[in-house]
């Protein structure tokens, strides 16, 4: 069964601490990994997907199929950063469903 | 255009009343998605309409009907609700290509009474 799991609720730091947001997922197929943030009173937008291997606002993910782990890492952190932040699994190609994770905050302190 | 409009943003409704939630895109996407989220909770797939066809029902109760009149518009109709069901209703597309975006709504905040 698809499955992602967040492990932490809440991640609390200071401006200009490296963040790291994990994620671990279990999939049996070839996973389509996705991060999404919600900011206070705003839509979901997606972050990052994996196959894209880019860098949005500092945010870097990469996929390590060994450890099923797909971490989202920002070296310096920003009070702008503060949302909550959802993992999310998709299967294979076409009109896929996301399986989301239960979502981590982070909250970015002066 | 990115957006996926979603109305209304509030609704309140009693156990016996009917009523729809309405969501529109003109991103030319042929997927859309009902996503419910319970207050602190991560989204959940409720629906998708694939090129207008229902493809996907996560065994949703059947006081939830979607509808998807044409490839821009997909609608919610509620009836017999009960108070459990209020929750943020998130509605999103994507496109036909392996590669698409999924785009989300801001939502319609739903509370039975």
């Amino acid at each position: 069964a698809q499955r992602v799991t967040q492990p932490e609720k809440l991640l609390s730091v200071f401006k200009g601490a490296p963040v790291e947001l994990k994620c671990n997922y279990s999939y049996s197929g070839s996973p389509e990994l996705f991060w999404y943030v919600q900011y206070s009173r705003q839509r979901l937008q997606l972050l990052l997907r994996h196959i894209s291997r880019e860098s949005i606002k500092g945010f870097t993910a990469d996929l390590n199929k060994g450890e099923t782990s797909f971490h989202l890492k920002k070296p310096f952190a920003q009070e702008e950063d503060s949302a909550m932040y959802y993992c999310a699994l998709g299967r294979g190609t076409g009109f896929q469903k996301l399986v989301f994770g239960t979502g981590t905050r982070l909250l970015v302190s002066p | 255009d990115t957006e996926v409009t979603q109305t209304p943003k509030h609704l309140v409704m009693g156990m016996t009343n009917k009523k729809s939630l309405k969501c529109e895109q003109h991103m030319g996407h042929r997927a859309m998605y009902w996503y419910k989220q319970k207050a602190k909770k991560p989204p959940e797939l409720m629906f998708v309409y694939s090129y207008e066809k229902l493809s996907i029902n996560e065994s949703v109760p059947s006081r939830f009907s979607p509808e998807c009149p044409n490839s821009s518009l997909l609608n919610l109709h509620l009836h017999a609700l009960q108070p459990e069901d209020s929750a943020l209703y998130l509605c999103a597309s994507r496109s036909g290509k392996a590669e698409g975006t999924i785009y989300f709504g801001e939502g319609s905040w739903l509370t039975v009474v």
